[in-house]
């Protein structure tokens, strides 16, 4: 069976601009999860979805916004990028939502300039 | 709130040698405690996970870690490293209840010297 898989893998935008990223996860899991790991950090939760509602949202701003399809991939969207967007975002799930064991993906390199 | 403090950003060690990787958390409800594995250019894998019961747990390299309650802390622990062991370790909590909203700490980077 695929991992979790995202897409796309490097992505270079402007000050301003806006961004969809896009993870399709494991066969079976219904829980999506999204963090963003600025560089030396760890990751920092932004995201819940589980069965297409939102399960739990962390301190980001309202710029950030994520949606769950029928299908349980799942679409993270940026607007009006800052600089500080800049960071690798992971996409993770999980059989179910509280699922103690997260699968996650290679993640998509955001690079805001 | 939970959070997670991992002092050493960096921890050189030679092969073969023991290594020991410190993590102390904070959180005012009970909480599942985990380690991470990322290797470059790669995800997170799930090195090992606390929830209940026996307080040391293991993984299937060799890795283990014990949690302490009265010390708040989930330190993890090889007693010989491998060149292979070479990646970046997180420590993570979760509330034991409620959705997956996991803290992770800063990381600690576990170089193998041959």
């Amino acid at each position: 069976d695929a991992g979790v898989t995202q897409s796309p893998t490097h992505l270079i935008k402007t000050r301003g601009q806006q961004v969809t990223l896009r993870c399709s996860p494991i066969s079976g899991h219904k829980s999506v999860s999204w963090y963003q790991q600025v560089l030396g950090q760890g990751p920092q939760f932004i995201f819940q979805y589980y069965e297409k509602e939102e399960r739990g949202r962390g301190n980001f701003p309202d710029r950030f916004s994520a949606r769950q399809f029928p299908n349980y991939s799942s679409e993270l969207n940026v607007n009006a990028l800052l600089l500080g967007d800049s960071a690798l975002y992971l996409c993770a799930s999980s059989k179910t939502a509280l699922g103690e064991k997260l699968f996650f993906g290679s993640g998509t390199q955001l690079s805001v300039l | 709130a939970q959070s997670v403090t991992q002092l050493d950003s960096q921890v050189p060690v030679f092969e073969e040698a023991p290594v020991e990787l410190r993590c102390n958390y904070s959180s005012s409800v009970s909480v599942y405690l985990f380690w991470y594995v990322q290797y470059p250019n790669q995800g997170l894998q799930l090195l090992l996970k606390y929830l209940s019961g026996s307080t040391l747990v293991e993984s299937i390299n060799g890795f283990e870690a014990e949690f302490n309650k009265s010390q708040t802390s989930f330190h993890l622990r090889k007693p010989s490293v491998h060149i292979s062991d070479t990646a970046e370790y997180f420590c993570a909590v979760r509330p034991s209840g409620g959705y997956q909203k996991v803290t992770f700490g800063t990381g600690t980077k576990l170089q193998v010297i041959p």
